[in-house]
């Protein structure tokens, strides 16, 4: 069954503090893999698409990347005004885009 | 300009009352989705529509009925709304198929008491 998988669930940086955010996914045949931002109370802002095992997209100080099993979102010297709720996305092979839970991301300044 | 808009942003209403949610898309996208967020911020998709033609329709209540009247606007009527109802509803479009980047109205919070 096509799946997406985001972890952790919530991370709380410390501002200047870098890191990961994980998107494994199952699905045959993999067209595309979206992350989007989510800020409370608005909708799903897209971020990036990576077609590709390989493939890297860098937004500021976001960088994602992808492997043939999972994506990654670096964070690099996070700042506040990057918390929002991160949600990735691969499209299933019924003309609908899988969705992961996301992961919170709190940055304390 | 705002590329995806849904109105209203807030919706209260009593058991039982029917309303409705609009969508306006003007990025001359071909396709466009109704999603529903619970409070667990799952993004449930409900609707999609392709050049007005019903393409996705996922096993939601018959009370939900999505009407496109032209390929820029998809709009959502709810009959009989139910406490459970309440979430937030986005609208969102494509370019054309579901590889295609989704872009996403505001999204319409929707209460039931």
């Amino acid at each position: 069954e096509d799946q997406v998988t985001q972890s952790p669930e919530a991370l709380r940086l410390q501002e200047g503090e870098s890191s990961s955010l994980n998107c494994s996914y199952t699905v045959s045949g993999l067209r595309g893999l979206f992350w989007y931002r989510q800020d409370p109370g608005k909708g799903p802002e897209f971020l990036f698409t990576l077609y590709s095992a390989g493939e890297e997209k860098e937004k500021e100080r976001l960088k994602a990347t992808l492997t043939k099993k999972e994506s990654f979102l670096h964070i690099t010297a996070p700042k506040p005004e990057d918390s929002a709720t991160y949600l990735c996305a691969v499209p299933g092979n019924n003309r609908k885009l899988i969705w992961g839970l996301g992961t919170s991301l709190g940055v304390n300044p | 300009d705002t590329a995806v808009s849904q109105t209203p942003k807030y919706l209260v209403t009593q058991m039982g009352n029917d309303k409705s949610i609009k969508c306006e898309q003007n990025l001359g996208h071909d396709t466009m989705y109704w999603y529903k967020q619970d409070s667990k911020k799952f993004l449930k998709i409900m609707f999609s529509y392709n050049n007005k033609e019903l393409i996705i329709n996922e096993t939601v209540p018959n009370r939900f009925s999505p009407k496109s009247p032209d390929k820029a606007h998809l709009n959502l009527h709810i009959n009989s709304l139910e406490l459970g109802d309440s979430a937030v509803y986005f609208c969102a479009s494509s370019q054309d198929r579901s590889t295609d980047t989704q872009y996403f109205g505001p999204g319409t919070r929707l209460t039931v008491l």
